[in-house]
């Protein structure tokens, strides 16, 4: 059975820290792997990986995926109480956009 | 707002009643998903339709019944919910492109008393 594991499910920081953010994943059919940032409304879309080793960056925030060890990390640098949100991870497993997601890590980032 | 819209956005249904959730999106995508979100729980996929057709169902109970009348618009026809249907509904919809990235709508919040 495909499974998407996050951890950690919550954490608390204070503004300006950097947050570091684990997502494992065994599944049968690989196609990528994808972070999604929801607040209260819908969730938005913030990377997707494909490959290994290669780093996507978007201002503060970065991920980067391990097909070998299965797994991708996001961090996100200098954190602001805007960054409060729950981030979740997918991966897609075929290329019809059917997506395994995990349970999402809950950050609060306090001021 | 991210080009999906879904209605309402919070409903509460008796175990005996029927309602509907919709969602639309203008982006001209072709693939469109229902997706349930419990607390502290990962995300299921519900049903995918692709040019109005149904190519998935993830073993849902019949008590929800999808409808895809065209590719811009998919509904969620609900009847005799049970308590522990309650959760946010999310639609999502795709591009053929061939990219697996989805835009979510901000979902229904459905409370089953």
């Amino acid at each position: 059975e495909d499974k998407v594991v996050q951890s950690p499910l919550s954490l608390v920081v204070h503004e300006g820290d950097t947050v570091t953010l684990n997502c494992s994943y065994e599944v049968t059919n690989f196609r990528s792997l994808l972070w999604y940032k929801q607040e209260k409304k819908a969730p938005t879309f913030l990377f997707m990986l494909t490959s290994s080793g290669i780093e996507k960056k978007s201002g503060r925030l970065s991920s980067i995926l391990d097909k070998k060890e299965l797994f991708s990390i996001l961090n996100i640098t200098a954190t602001q109480t805007g960054d409060s949100a729950i981030y979740l991870c997918a991966v897609a497993t075929d290329s019809w956009g059917k997506l395994q997601f995990g349970a999402g890590t809950q950050v609060v980032v306090t001021p | 707002e991210t080009g999906v819209t879904q209605t309402p956005r919070h409903l509460v249904m008796g175990m005996t009643n029927k309602k509907s959730l919709k969602c639309e999106q203008h982006l001209g995508h072709n693939a469109m998903y229902w997706y349930k979100q419990s607390a502290k729980k990962p995300l299921e996929l519900m049903f995918v339709y692709n040019f109005k057709e149904q190519t998935e169902n993830n073993s849902v109970p019949s008590r929800f019944s999808p409808e895809c009348p065209n590719s811009s618009h998919l509904f969620l026809h609900l009847h005799t919910l049970q308590p522990e249907d309650s959760a946010l509904y999310l639609c999502a919809s795709r591009s053929d492109s061939g990219a697996n990235v989805l835009t979510f709508g901000a979902g229904s919040r459905l409370t089953v008393l």
